[in-house]
């Protein structure tokens, strides 16, 4: 157990909709990442906050968005869903945003199945 | 794009060292060489990571050349719960904390 929490473990939906995913950190881990994993991508880097402020920003679609809340969890916003967003998509976290250590806990993953 | 070449797949048999290589010749000089595995479909999981030293630890170790230009991962004793996805990443220090993974490698153990 990494310490990172996921919810929903799965999510099926049809397109055109909107989810939530959500993720709690490690207890005093100020990073939150997500990724998502599918089956012709592998394991992409989509958006880092650091302490409630977005911190880099990689291959994540405009119909997504994230954010972190004060109390450190974050949530992966996704819209108007296509059957290729069907994915893994996992939650990281870590102490700190930048230096050249930085081991991420990753959480379970929502599978996101979209019909 | 990923930083690492590993080869696609390796077999090991129970009880023998696994060994990993990985390729990072354009790797600079204040990069880490990170590895994580991944079993099944659960989240990532990581291994070890290092600078330019040899670094072992409760799980394996890492033997990085003079040059650090590739790496090896050592699992001593491979078990068949040591079956997964190995990735070796080479962390962009100033890009933030975000990990860029390649294919990997997919370690089969076998009894």
């Amino acid at each position: 157990d990494s310490g990172v929490t996921q919810t929903p473990k799965h999510l099926i939906t049809a397109t055109g909709q909107r989810v939530t995913l959500r993720c709690s950190p490690r207890s005093g881990d100020l990073s939150v990442y997500w990724y998502q994993q599918s089956l012709d991508q592998g394991l992409q880097f989509l958006i880092q906050y650091y302490n409630g402020e977005e911190r880099a920003k990689g291959n994540i679609l405009e119909r997504f968005s994230a954010q972190q809340f004060p109390d450190l969890h974050s949530e992966l916003n996704l819209s108007s869903l296509e059957l290729g967003d069907s994915a893994l998509y996992f939650c990281a976290s870590s102490v700190i945003g930048t230096g050249g250590f930085n081991e991420q806990f990753f959480g379970p993953g929502t599978r996101l199945t979209v019909l | 794009d990923a930083k690492t070449t590993q080869p696609p797949s390796m077999d090991c048999a129970e009880g023998r060292a696994a060994n990993l290589p990985c390729n990072h010749s354009t790797i600079s000089g204040n990069e880490y060489v990170y590895w994580y595995r991944q079993i099944h479909s659960q989240g990532p999981q990581y291994i070890i990571h290092g600078l330019k030293n040899n670094e072992t630890n409760e799980m394996a170790s890492l033997i990085i050349t003079e040059d650090r230009k590739s790496s090896t991962l050592i699992l001593p004793h491979a078990t068949l719960r040591d079956t997964a996805v190995y990735y070796c990443i080479v962390r962009v220090v100033n890009q933030g904390g975000k990990l860029i993974f390649g294919q990997g490698t997919e370690l089969s153990v076998k009894p």
